[in-house]
């Protein structure tokens, strides 16, 4: 168990500039999950995957926010023209099972700070 | 649409005490699961103890117990013998055991343990 992966750690852009985050799973987990953090805040809900399948997204995710997990492996979270309300913790977790179920804990990445000027 | 309110911004324990974090929540499912979490200062969330609705029994993990009050829509965390290793922000979440796999999550408490 490596643990899930994120790149970069922190990314700044200018406001309008497209970014693109990446986050590797824990290998065996075929759940993967986006969460989008503002300071004070706890962790919002973006997107989830099983396998390769895009099964629920949130309405946060704007037009401009696109998750995709090719081959159900790792996964990329891309912001097209930022914006300054952009501006968060990302972070990624995986799940071997559904979230709750018994020995299935999720399991989080560090995180990917976006800071948009 | 779920909410999981945690009114104590920030709390303080003397180490090797005892200390209580309080939630509730609100929702009109009747089949979810409960969450507690713990993200160290620069370090990774991780679940520190997991509640089933349908279970009356409170849950607990070694140092770490639940009061449950389903009526009450209550969640609060106990910890005990408090170690300066539980220094963190503690978020309380609500997953639906239907329709969806998301997590709701509280904002939070800044627990400090005083040596």
């Amino acid at each position: 168990d490596t643990g899930v992966s994120q790149n970069p750690r922190h990314k700044i852009t200018k406001r309008g500039q497209n970014v693109t985050f990446r986050c590797d799973p824990i290998s065996e987990h075929n759940r993967l999950y986006w969460y989008r953090q503002t300071l004070g805040q706890g962790p919002e809900f973006l997107t989830y995957f099983q396998n390769e399948a895009q099964l629920e997204k949130s309405r946060l995710l704007s037009d401009r926010f696109s998750a995709e997990r090719p081959k159900g492996s790792f996964s990329t979270l891309e912001i097209q023209r930022t914006e300054q309300g952009d501006s968060a913790m990302y972070l990624c977790a995986s799940s071997r099972d559904f979230v709750g179920a018994y020995n299935s804990p999720l399991h989080f990445g560090n995180g990917t700070r976006l800071t948009v000027t | 649409a779920q909410t999981v309110t945690q009114s104590q911004p920030e709390m303080s324990v003397q180490e090797a005490e005892t200390v209580t974090l309080s939630c509730t929540y609100d929702t009109s499912e009747s089949d979810y699961y409960l969450f507690w979490y713990k993200q160290p200062p620069s370090r990774q969330m991780i679940l520190v103890i997991r509640q089933e609705a349908y279970k009356q029994q409170n849950a607990t993990e070694n140092r770490f117990s639940v009061n449950f009050q389903k009526a009450a829509k209550s969640f609060s965390l106990k910890i005990s013998d408090s170690q300066l290793g539980d220094a963190a922000m503690y978020f309380c979440a609500f997953r639906a055991n239907f329709g969806n796999e998301k997590l709701t999550f509280g904002t939070g408490t800044r627990l400090t343990i005083i040596p």
